[in-house]
């Protein structure tokens, strides 16, 4: 079964400063898709970056933007110019490279901003 | 707003009771998946249907079970509940093809008392 780590349960970051949360995963495969999923105190799951496995290029969505290291199987998050609307969970998450769209969620970052 | 809808958002019961979480997907979706949030476990895929069809499952207990109708919502099925069953019980769409956005309902909170 194919893992997927953060190691930092909670991080905080000072509004307008950069942070970046960290994901490694676990895969035999050599295509697939990655995510970071955004879960603020809603609980809806929010959609905030994915990346390709094939592609070279780190995706960039905004303020959010990828480390994708393929050899090293890791998949950091960078958060720049922090928001107070930036406060959430954070959840990397693997499909599983199969055709079917299942996630493999890892436990999650608590993200804070402080004013 | 996804354009996914659960219900009921909130949802206390006691064990041994059954309990049913509805799902209407995203218009012109045609797979739905099914997650569970807890606090000991995380997020866990359960199970995918297709256009009517069980597409893959995950980690579902033999206790559950879920269908989707002609009409493309879907129906997860809680029997015999315990008290690990309480969690958040998410539902998601996407459109056909890998690395299509997943759009996630809110969930349904569930208590098992």
């Amino acid at each position: 079964a194919q893992t997927v780590t953060q190691s930092q349960p909670e991080m905080s970051v000072q509004e307008a400063e950069t942070v970046t949360l960290s994901c490694t995963y676990d895969t035999s495969e050599s295509d697939y898709y990655l995510f970071w999923y955004k879960q603020p105190p809603s609980r809806q799951m929010i959609l905030v970056i994915r990346q390709e496995a094939y592609k070279q290029q780190n995706a960039t969505e905004n303020r959010f933007s990828v480390n994708f290291q393929k050899a090293a199987k890791s998949f950091s998050l960078k958060i720049s110019d922090s928001q107070l609307g930036d406060a959430a969970m954070y959840f990397c998450a693997k499909d599983s490279g199969a055709g079917s769209y299942q996630l493999t969620f890892g436990k999650g970052t608590k993200l804070s901003v402080i004013p | 707003d996804s354009g996914v809808t659960q219900t009921p958002k909130h949802l206390i019961t006691a064990t041994g009771q059954r309990v049913t979480l509805r799902c209407s997907p995203r218009s012109g979706d045609l797979s739905v998946y099914w997650y569970q949030q807890s606090l000991d476990q995380g997020l866990q895929f359960l199970i995918q249907y297709y256009n009517g069809e069980e597409r893959a499952k995950g980690n579902i207990l033999e206790r559950f079970s879920a269908q989707q109708f002609p009409d493309l919502h879907s129906e997860l099925n809680l029997s015999s509940l315990e008290l690990g069953d309480s969690a958040l019980y998410f539902c998601a769409s996407s459109v056909v093809g890998k690395g299509g956005e997943l759009f996630f309902g809110e969930g349904s909170r569930l208590t098992v008392l």
